[in-house]
């Protein structure tokens, strides 16, 4: 079965300092990945997604992420955190042949001034 | 204008009733979802729709009812609510059906509180 894991509640970084969250993943085949941002009483915004291709992605708000076939990763970086960056993210990846995604437990990104 | 909206954006309702969350999209989209955001923030798909039929049924019990009278409306009827109902309800939209690398559109979510 198709799932990913995000081994972390929280991260906290300063403004101004690179940010990584990290996303794990366990699937069937060929992983379509996605990351999506949540901010407080919104819905899911697309970040970023990895069908296939090169490796590193970018996406919006200058986020990009990186694809690890052999770590099984999926991580999402930024080389410059805003306070505007803080956020619930949420990694998921497509069930085999649906668009039904399945998504990681969420990561809070807290950006301190 | 709103793509994917959802209404009502906050519901208070005692237990045993019923209740219905409305979603309509404007983008065009082919196929629609409901997801379940429960407290704790997870997340995890309840329906989906294509062109009005019914794709995806995940486990979910016989009172959560959805409806589709187009492809661009995705109702949500729950009949006899309870506690473990409280949530927040996300509908989503996509184009197309099946690729799995549709990228979905939320709405800003329903949020039920059973009483």
């Amino acid at each position: 079965a198709q799932s990913v894991a995000q081994p972390e509640d929280q991260v906290n970084v300063a403004e101004g300092n690179p940010l990584t969250v990290k996303c794990t993943y366990s699937v069937s085949g060929n992983p379509y990945l996605f990351w999506y941002v949540q901010y407080p009483n919104r819905g899911l915004q697309f970040l970023l997604k990895y069908i296939t291709g090169d490796n590193l992605v970018k996406g919006s708000y200058g986020f990009e992420a990186e694809f690890n076939k052999s770590q099984t990763s999926f991580h999402l970086k930024k080389p410059s955190a805003l306070v505007s960056d803080s956020a619930l993210y949420f990694c998921a990846v497509s069930a085999l042949n649906t668009d039904k995604l399945i998504f990681g437990t969420g990561t809070r990104l807290q950006v301190f001034p | 204008d709103t793509a994917v909206s959802q209404t009502p954006k906050y519901l208070v309702t005692q237990m045993g009733n019923d209740k219905s969350i409305k979603c309509e999209q404007n983008l065009g989209h082919d196929t629609m979802y409901w997801y379940k955001q429960d407290s704790k923030k997870f997340l995890k798909i309840m329906f989906s729709y294509n062109n009005k039929e019914l794709i995806i049924n995940e486990t979910v019990p016989n009172r959560f009812s959805p409806k589709s009278p187009d492809k661009a409306h995705l109702n949500l009827h729950i009949n006899s609510l309870e506690l473990g109902d409280s949530a927040v309800y996300f509908c989503a939209s996509s184009r197309g059906l099946g690729s799995g690398a549709n990228v979905l559109t939320f709405g800003a979510g329903s949020r039920l509180t059973v009483l």
